[in-house]
């Protein structure tokens, strides 16, 4: 069975730092690409860019270019989105999603809520 | 960019009738290269529908998608009380990726 186990809840602090995680099993996940998707209180759906971890190819949409950065560990089975100083306006559910061999999101974590605070 | 428009931004019906969800994009949708998803409160979204008009795996026939160009449409032909969710399409012909804002159905 394909899953994909995010990391919990984070609650943080303007100015910080932080790396969420999404662990896939199930399937050969150096092989299929992984999306993020930002999804904002009450918002709807944004992609925020995808990462191959074959080879660590990555892909942004213009919207997060340089907010955000995409890595991954193939050898864990592991995508990660991090941050290098959160805002208040990153207050959002992540959610990693894998990529069909067509490109549409097949499957979707269970999504890692992010609260920036002061 | 492609923009997707979906509408209306709300549906209200009952169970039972048929549902119709629009989702226009600004440009032709490369390869008809869309999907449709279902969100429910407090879940993350699931995969309905891709290649405009594939159901995905485990997705009952009610649900049927159809268009191609810049105009596609979701039908749920008989609306289960658990159809009541938030559905999206999404291109993914180009990049970026992008989605429409949302369509919520809900009960009448």
């Amino acid at each position: 069975e394909v899953q994909l186990v995010q990391s919990g809840a984070e609650v943080k602090k303007p100015g910080e730092s932080l790396k969420i995680s999404c662990k896939g099993s199930g399937y050969s996940f150096p092989s299929y690409w992984i999306a993020w998707v930002r999804q904002m209180p009450g918002k709807g759906l944004e992609w925020m860019g995808i990462i191959y971890p074959g080879d660590s190819d990555t892909k942004y949409s213009p919207s997060f270019q340089g907010q955000v950065t995409i890595s991954a560990d193939k050898s864990i089975s592991t995508a990660y989105l991090q941050w290098s100083s959160l805002k208040a306006s990153d207050t959002a559910m992540y959610y990693c999603v894998r990529l069909s061999y067509s490109g549409y999101f097949d499957y979707w974590g269970q999504g890692t809520l992010v609260t920036v605070s002061s | 960019e492609i923009v997707l428009t979906q509408s209306p931004g709300t549906l209200s019906l009952s169970p039972g009738e048929r549902a119709t969800l629009s989702c226009r994009a600004s440009q032709s949708v490369s390869s008809n290269y869309l999907a449709w998803y279902q969100q429910k409160p407090g879940q993350a979204p699931r995969l309905l529908i891709y290649g405009a008009s594939s159901r995905a795996t485990g997705i009952p026939d009610r649900f049927s998608g159809s268009g191609s160009g810049t105009d596609f449409t979701l039908t749920i032909s008989r609306l289960e009380p658990e159809d009541f969710a938030l559905y999206y399409c999404q291109q993914y012909g180009s990049s970026p990726r992008t989605f429409g804002g949302g369509t919520k159905v809900e009960i009448k």
